[in-house]
């Protein structure tokens, strides 16, 4: 089955250590995003790659970056964690066509859970 | 900037008709999306609107009013497993930007 696929599920890290996520896709979208999420919070929107396109939401803190190596594959990189940035980090895809908007459908990875001591 | 508004919860018993209602202040607005997310899991995609009017995908049903920047989703039948945080979401700046509404417990009494 097409799928989007986030490892590990579980990831513990030390304050301060960089740590990296990882998302990929069999979808073969060509839009993959990543999302924060805290307990009892809505999902916020770190940033999104259309294609090759980097997009970055204005109020993303810079210790957070993304790589995406090729159409499957994106990663979440935090280059030092602070305990504020426990949460749930969720990848989704969608299908964008060229010049139309973003599109509502989005599909979800489990999602990477991150704690940080 | 963006702004959306849901109740944070809602509360009813199995068999009956739930609204979850979402208001919104954005520029360049594109269109409503309805997600569910059960506790744990990801938010799955329910239903999407552009335009006025009613969408209806089996017990699930979402209106939108632009004019009013109001949309709301309807359950019905309601069913245990219908327990869950719904969060809508809106396409603005003109199709660029993706934001989810701060979202709605909903809780399934038997």
């Amino acid at each position: 089955d097409a799928m989007v696929i986030q490892n590990p599920r579980y990831q513990v890290t030390q304050f301060g250590k960089p740590v990296t996520l990882s998302c990929s896709q069999t979808l073969n979208h060509n839009v993959m995003y990543w999302y924060q999420q805290k307990s009892s919070q809505a999902p916020k929107l770190l940033f999104h790659y259309y294609d090759k396109d980097f997009n970055n939401e204005a109020d993303t803190p810079d210790n957070f970056q993304s790589r995406r190596p090729n159409t499957s594959f994106c990663f979440l990189d935090i280059r030092s964690p602070g305990l504020g940035d426990a949460a749930m980090y969720l990848c989704a895809t969608s299908i964008r066509t060229s010049g139309g908007p973003l599109n509502n459908e989005q599909f979800f990875g489990p999602g990477t859970r991150l704690t940080v001591l | 900037g963006q702004s959306l508004e849901q109740p944070s919860e809602v509360t009813a018993v199995e068999g009956a008709i739930v609204q979850i209602n979402c208001t919104y202040q954005t520029s360049g607005f594109y269109g409503l999306s309805w997600y569910q997310q059960h506790d744990g899991g990801a938010p799955t995609f329910l239903s999407y609107n552009a335009l006025d009017g009613l969408e209806e995908t089996g017990r699930f049903s979402s209106f939108l009013s632009r004019s009013d920047s109001y949309g709301y989703l309807l359950l019905q039948e309601l069913q245990m497993k219908d327990s869950a945080s719904y969060f809508c979401a809106v396409i603005d700046n003109y199709g660029q930007n993706f934001v989810f509404g701060p979202g709605t417990r909903l809780s399934v009494l038997p």
